[in-house]
């Protein structure tokens, strides 16, 4: 278990650019979450995966924002044409099943800062 | 909708002293709870859940909680802080079919020699 990996650890980018992230989970683990956390808050949910299917997306996650997660192993997560308020930490969390039943294994994140 | 709230964004504790981190749930469903805590640097780990066997759950680390429905409160407890416990606590229900989690804002916690 090497646990869930995220690169880049942080990534600044000029506003309008495309930026991309990727995430490795726990080998073995089907379910794959990006999480979006702001200073002061909580994660919020943006999408998630079972296997290569993603199955729900956050009203959160507009049309700039796309994830992948090709062959159910790694995924990505892009933003196309970045704005400032898409500064965030960008967290990805790996699960074996259900929620309730598995928890969720979390990597360090991706600081994303939007200049 | 499912949610939960965490009284307080910061708590400070002497070592040795009770910690007393506060969750609030909103669901007109029984809920599904579960208290995360973040370090430095690391990322979230999971300390405790409450699946409705039993109203007090115990974690890692010696940290505990108690569901009390009458309070809707499921609130995080350790007898005596230690200098380690200095981290990130998030309070967190399971939501969208129970697919997902909604957390809290967090209590970022400070313990003092």
């Amino acid at each position: 278990d090497t646990g869930v990996s995220q690169d880049p650890r942080h990534k600044i980018t000029k506003r309008g650019q495309n930026v991309t992230f990727r995430c490795d989970p726990i080998s073995e683990h089907n379910r794959l979450y990006w999480y979006r956390q702001t200073l002061g808050q909580g994660p919020e949910f943006l999408t998630y995966f079972q296997n290569e299917a993603q199955l729900e997306k956050s009203r959160l996650l507009s049309d700039r924002f796309s994830a992948e997660r090709p062959k159910g192993s790694f995924s990505t997560l892009e933003i196309q044409r970045t704005e400032q308020g898409d500064s965030a930490m960008y967290l990805c969390a790996s699960s074996l099943g259900q929620v309730l039943n598995s928890p969720l294994h979390f990597g360090n994140g991706t600081r994303l800062t939007v200049t | 909708a499912q949610s939960v709230t965490q009284l307080g964004s910061h708590v400070s504790v002497s070592e040795g002293a009770l910690v007393l981190l506060r969750c609030n749930y909103s669901s007109s469903v029984p809920p599904y709870l579960f208290w995360y805590v973040q370090y430095p640097n690391q990322g979230l780990q999971l300390l405790l859940k409450y699946t409705s066997a039993a109203t007090l759950v115990k974690g890692i680390n010696g940290f505990e909680a108690e569901f009390k429905k009458s309070e809707t409160s499921f609130h995080l407890t350790k007898p005596s802080a230690h200098m380690s416990d200095a981290a990130e606590y998030f309070c967190a229900v399971l939501t969208g079919g129970g697919n997902k989690l909604t957390f809290g804002t967090g209590t970022q916690l400070k313990v003092e020699l």
